[in-house]
């Protein structure tokens, strides 16, 4: 069975960089069809997704993120990383981590997230 | 403010059934596929329904999910107490080259 598990620091202070690791366990990030997602939710709010990478490096961002935003990929670890620059309070929120799934054409205009790993609350604060 | 829109509550009482709609545009449902997740307080969201109206492995039937034009619709039948959730749909924006979420919908099973 898929598991995802998200770590990485509880805090981070305003104007650094953000930094998670996604561990994939019970299958492979070396998938034909598969991309690896991250997806935000800020405290009391929905959910914002934040880019997603194919283990051959290929990596789609959200356009509104996308400056601040890099996601990588460790093959020999089995996991996928996430690093957002320049952080302010509204970068506060539960992180995830997901498989991101696409259908048969291969375009994102069929996806869905699933199975998504437990989430970790990152706060930006000093 | 969501580029999808959904109804910020709705409440049934159980055994009955209820609908929750996620209107958009032809930029996103129009022309793409729409996703359901449900999230129960304090956990992860989990796939109900992909590809419009298919419900992956260990989903019952009493979920269901349809599309038309540039709205979609999540059905819940039979409703239980451990159905009361948040409950959003996902998609592709073509304008945007983005996933979208709906602000999600917050079922109360009275």
């Amino acid at each position: 069975q898929l598991q995802l598990q998200e770590s990485g620091p509880g805090q981070v202070k305003p104007s650094e960089t953000l930094s998670l690791t996604c561990s994939v366990s019970g299958g492979s990030i070396i998938s034909n069809n598969d991309y690896w997602g991250w997806i935000r939710q800020p405290p009391g709010k929905g959910l914002e997704w934040i880019g997603s990478i194919y283990y051959g490096g290929s990596t789609y961002y959200n356009p509104s993120l996308k400056r601040r935003v890099t996601i990588s990929a460790d093959t020999s670890k089995n996991q996928f990383s996430l690093r957002l620059n320049s952080v302010t309070a509204a970068d506060t929120a539960v992180y995830y981590c997901a498989r991101h799934l696409r259908g048969p054409s291969g375009y994102f205009s069929n996806n869905w997230f699933d199975p998504w790993g437990q989430g970790t609350l990152v706060a930006v604060s000093s | 403010q969501s580029v999808l829109t959904q109804p910020p509550s709705v409440s049934a009482a159980p055994g009955q059934k209820v609908t929750i709609s996620c209107s958009g545009s032809s930029s996103n449902i129009g022309n793409s596929y729409v996703s359901w997740y449900l999230q129960l307080p304090g956990t992860a969201p989990k796939l109900l329904i992909y590809d419009n109206n298919m419900r992956p492995s260990g989903i019952p039937d009493r979920f269901s999910g349809s599309k038309s034009g540039t709205s979609a619709t999540l059905g819940i039948t039979g409703l239980q107490t451990g159905d009361e959730a948040f409950y959003y749909c996902g998609t592709w924006d073509s304008s945007l080259s983005a996933v979208i979420f709906g602000g999600g919908t917050k079922l109360t099973v009275l």
